[in-house]
C-alpha cells in the first residue's frame, strides 16, 4: 500500500473562516477516515465515509469522497482557534489496517 | 476519551539499552496496532495484531518486536536502541469487523535515544 497525500501541507486562516483539506489516495478502498492530532498527542477519530457514500456531515465537519478521482476533502466551517491541529486522512484498503496520509497542519488565528 | 494507555509518555535512553513501550486497552478490542510517527508527521504502521497470539509486521520495516499474550496488552520492545529509533510511537486499537473501522489511539510514547 502507498501513503496517501494531503494538500495543503499547511494552512493558516482566521477564526470564522472555512478550512478545506484534500486527500488523494492510490488504490480502491472500503472506507476513508479523517483524524485530528493536537501537538504531542495521539490521534482522534473525526469521521468515516464509506466507499459508496459521497458526502457526510458531522457538526461543523463536511467530508466528500470521489472514488473516481480517488480523492476526499474535509471542510471545517466557521473555524475556531481550538481547531488548530494536524489533520490526517486514512484509507482502509481491505487489509485490516489503515494507511495514513501525510497530514495537513491547520493554524487558526484569533 | 479512549480507554487506551501508553507508558512511558517520554523516554530518554542511551544507545544499546533495551526498552519496552507498554500499551493497554480496556475496550476488549481484538485488533491492535503500533505506528511510528516521524517529525515530518507521517505515520507508518510497524506492527499489528488481530488477537491473542497473532502478530504481523507492518508496512515499515522495524527492528522492534511485539507480543500479544493478553487481549488488552500489546507491548513493543527494542532489544538494543539506537539513535535512529528516536521517534514518536503511537498505539491504537479497533473493533474486530470485516472492514477497518475507527481506530482509538493512545497519547503516544516519545522515545529519544542518545
Amino acid at each position: 500500500s502507498q501513503q496517501g497525500e494531503e494538500d495543503p501541507q499547511a494552512l493558516s486562516i482566521q477564526e470564522g473562516e472555512n478550512a478545506t483539506m484534500n486527500c488523494s489516495y492510490k488504490t480502491s478502498i472500503n472506507n476513508l477516515q479523517w483524524y485530528r492530532q493536537n501537538s504531542g498527542r495521539g490521534l482522534v477519530h473525526l469521521i468515516l465515509i464509506r466507499s459508496n457514500e459521497r458526502e457526510k456531515h458531522s457538526g461543523r465537519l463536511r467530508v466528500t469522497l470521489d472514488t473516481s478521482k480517488k480523492s476526499s476533502s474535509l471542510l471545517i466551517t466557521a473555524s475556531r482557534a481550538a481547531d488548530t491541529a494536524s489533520y490526517f486522512c486514512a484509507t482502509d484498503e481491505g487489509f485490516q489496517k489503515l494507511v495514513f496520509g501525510t497530514g495537513t497542519r491547520l493554524l487558526v488565528s484569533p | 476519551e479512549a480507554d487506551i494507555y501508553q507508558t512511558p509518555r517520554y523516554l530518554v535512553i542511551g544507545t544499546g539499552k533495551k526498552i519496552t513501550l507498554e500499551c493497554s486497552q480496556t475496550m476488549g478490542h481484538d485488533k491492535m496496532y503500533w505506528y511510528q510517527q516521524d517529525p515530518g508527521m507521517e505515520l507508518h504502521l510497524i506492527h499489528y495484531s488481530y488477537g491473542v497470539n497473532s502478530t504481523e509486521k507492518g508496512d515499515l520495516s522495524s527492528e522492534s518486536t511485539v507480543s500479544r499474550i493478553r487481549t488488552e496488552h500489546f507491548p513493543l520492545t527494542l532489544e538494543s536502541a539506537r539513535p535512529s529509533h528516536t521517534s514518536q510511537y503511537l498505539c491504537a486499537s479497533s473493533h474486530r469487523t470485516a472492514n477497518t473501522g475507527e481506530l482509538f489511539f493512545g497519547e503516544g510514547s516519545r522515545l529519544t535515544v542518545l
